[in-house]
């Protein structure tokens, strides 16, 4: 596509629940980025993908998040039995090795 | 530890003012900086700076790199009321590993 897609754009969730959010990259990048961003703060680093090598999992927070990347295009963030500290934007990047990161509109979630 | 600050981190100014926001590094294998502009949630682009002293240009944005300093600045001037948003420097330290972002600075420009 002509750019990085996410979805949903905004998430309300219930303490507890699971939630999935999508990412679609740009076509052909072969890096792909999770961040979130709480309320004022700076952007997190949560997971990275590339290619076909192990991800880089050394920003997921705890357990309950994982992420996968299908045939090296989309990806999915999971977070498991939500907590209300899970609130934030969670952003999705894709660039080409050693290139310009591109960013996607963002997933607001908000844990209630 | 790689570490990128960003100084001030908030700054308010009025429209027409020049503002200088700064970025300084410390990381391993320094290979190039980045500055994004983030209004609502997404950062957008604006310069990738890999070589000491050379200014990149767009529009009434700048931005240099000093590599033996460690640090960079963006330069705005004229500000206009779409200046704000946050600015965010991110520095890539190694081959095809992941770039680390500084806090932001937040830039608020008054009409």
């Amino acid at each position: 596509g002509a750019g990085v897609s996410q979805s949903p754009s905004n998430k309300v969730t219930e303490k507890g629940k699971d939630v999935e959010l999508r990412c679609d990259p740009i076509s052909g990048h072969t890096a792909l980025y999770w961040y979130r961003q709480s309320l004022g703060q700076g952007l997190e680093f949560l997971i990275y993908f590339q290619g076909n090598s192990a991800p880089d999992k050394s920003g997921l927070p705890s357990d309950r998040f994982s992420a996968e990347r299908t045939g090296g295009s989309v990806s999915t963030l999971t977070i498991q039995r939500t907590q209300q500290e899970d609130s934030a934007v969670y952003l999705c990047a894709s660039s080409l090795v050693q290139g310009i990161k591109f960013f996607g509109p963002g997933t607001r979630l908000t844990v209630l | 530890e790689d570490k990128v600050v960003q100084s001030p981190l908030s700054l308010v100014v009025h429209e027409g003012d020049t503002v200088t926001l700064n970025c300084s590094y410390e990381v391993t294998n320094f290979r190039s900086l980045l500055w994004y502009k983030q209004e609502k949630k997404a950062p957008t682009f604006l310069f990738m700076l890999t070589s000491s002293g050379i200014e990149k240009k767009s529009g009434r944005l700048s931005s240099i790199l000093d590599k033996k300093e460690l640090f960079s600045i963006l330069n705005i001037t004229a500000t206009q009321t779409g200046d704000s948003a946050i600015y965010l420097c991110a520095v890539s330290p190694h081959y095809g590993q992941n770039f680390v972002f500084g806090p932001g600075t937040r830039l608020s420009v008054l009409p």
